[in-house]
């Protein structure tokens, strides 16, 4: 069964960079797209972006010019950075795995979460 | 990108009932349309994907229907453990974009 886990900072300072990595377990991150989500507290699902294996990448485009994503294939990670930070980006971040059929994709399965606090 | 619009933003039901979800597209979509079942500090979690498959081991009270703008996330009689948020989610195009939620509350 696949599972991921979130790790990085709780606590970033306003200007800064975030970074989270995503360990993955259970499987290989062989051949799948991941992806990142973040949720600000009470608030709806925002998609950050997406990494291939291949270090192919696709961001949301209001968030592209601060994102960098990166996958390191042979720890099964991947990783987010989100640079000059602000309140706004205070979120739960989740990463999750892109599954793929049928030209049809969608997430499963997610990570926990981390909480990502941006505050001096 | 492509909006996405859930009605109602929550409803009140009771154990039992009958609970239907709308979900519009600002375009057609085909059916790149996905469901997903959110309880309060969890991760959410995927019910239905392309619109109307189940996903493996989601209760068979769950089911989706539509295409191109509207779809329909139904569950035929409301459990305990459905309270929840539950958010739509399209996969026709990047950036990939969810509805804002539909809350289901206990009566």
């Amino acid at each position: 069964q696949v599972q991921l886990q979130e790790s990085g900072p709780g606590l970033v300072k306003p200007s800064e960079t975030l970074s989270l990595t995503c360990t993955v377990s259970g499987d290989s991150i062989d051949g799948y797209y991941w992806s990142w989500i973040r949720q600000p507290a009470g608030k709806g699902l925002e998609w950050i972006g997406r990494i291939y294996t291949s270090g192919s990448t696709n961001y949301k485009p209001s968030l592209k010019s601060r994102v960098t994503m990166s996958v390191d294939t042979s720890k099964n990670q991947f990783s987010l950075k989100l640079n000059s930070v602000t309140a706004a980006d205070t979120a739960v971040y989740f990463c999750v795995r892109v599954r793929s059929g049928s030209s049809y994709d969608w997430f499963d399965p997610w990570g926990q979460g981390t909480l990502v606090t941006v505050s001096s | 990108d492509i909006q996405m619009t859930q009605s109602p933003s929550s409803l009140s039901a009771s154990v039992g009932d009958r609970v239907t979800i709308t979900c519009r597209a600002s375009q057609s979509i085909s059916s790149y349309l996905n469901w997903y079942q959110q309880k309060p500090g969890k991760a959410p979690n995927l019910l239905i994907y392309a619109a109307s498959s189940l996903q493996s081991g989601v209760p068979s009270r769950f089911s989706g229907s539509g295409s191109g703008t509207d779809f329909t996330l139904t569950i035929s009689s409301l459990q305990p453990e459905d309270f929840a948020t539950y958010y739509c989610q399209q996969s026709y195009s990047t950036p990939w974009t969810f509805g804002q939620g539909t809350e289901v509350e206990i009566k």
